[in-house]
């Protein structure tokens, strides 16, 4: 089975400032994915980051970047220099044998 | 990223009545048809599978009779919600993956469905 874990519904973030949501998961494939998706009030689901498990650097993607601790099955991301444009649901993702995901977490960033 | 385009974008129907929901891959050959529901404030969770000319997998909970999928092409894919009652109601999505591609999947913009 695979689980996803997100343990904060909301999140809030002065605008340039930086942001960080958790996502833990679990998972018995030995060779999966992650990801974090953006969903914004259109709902339209954004590809935000994807981290392949087989690898050990972190992914980055401009002002997006994540912590993935792989022994931990943890996967957080980071936004740095949040802009009033982020604020959106965030979903953290597992595809082992399908994609799989967390409960979200609404981020709310203050002018 | 991929571009993918549901019809209708909102729809709604008296209660007993079917709806049929499109979703179509604009530049990619869609092998695999992901289906998802997703009620208010609510995580994604996936109804239902469907590989281009095969019978749709469906999730657990999931009544394969009410929710009929159809993937005759490589770029359509359908969902129809037969005999609709209120509690159907919700954001209907769809999420294509190609040939070949294991791992990152893209989305439609959503069909949000409101049976009276």
């Amino acid at each position: 089975a695979q689980t996803v874990t997100q343990s904060q519904p909301e999140m809030s973030v002065q605008e340039a400032e930086t942001v960080t949501l958790s996502c833990t998961y679990d998972t018995s494939e030995s060779d999966y994915y992650l990801f974090w998706y953006k969903q914004p009030p259109s709902r339209q689901m954004i590809l935000v980051i994807r981290q392949e498990a087989y690898k050990q650097q972190n992914a980055t993607e401009n002002r997006f970047s994540v912590n993935f601790q792989k022994a931990a099955k943890s996967f957080s991301l980071k936004i740095s220099d949040s802009q009033l444009g982020d604020a959106a649901m965030y979903f953290c993702a597992l595809h082992g044998n399908k994609l799989v995901f967390g409960a979200g977490t609404i981020l709310r960033v203050k002018s | 990223g991929a571009v993918v385009s549901q019809h209708p974008s909102w729809v709604i129907c008296k209660s007993g009545t079917s709806v049929k929901i499109e979703c179509r891959s604009l530049d990619f050959q869609a092998t695999t048809m992901f289906w998802y529901r997703q009620f208010p404030k609510q995580s994604l969770m996936l109804m239902a599978t469907s590989n281009e000319g095969s019978k749709a997998t469906y999730e657990q909970g999931v009544e394969k009779d009410k929710f009929l999928i159809n993937h005759a092409s490589l770029t359509l894919s359908t969902l129809t919600v037969t005999s609709a009652h209120p509690e159907d109601s919700s954001f209907y999505i769809c999420s294509p993956r190609g040939l070949g591609s294991t791992d990152t999947q893209y989305f439609g913009p959503g069909t949000r469905l409101t049976v009276l």
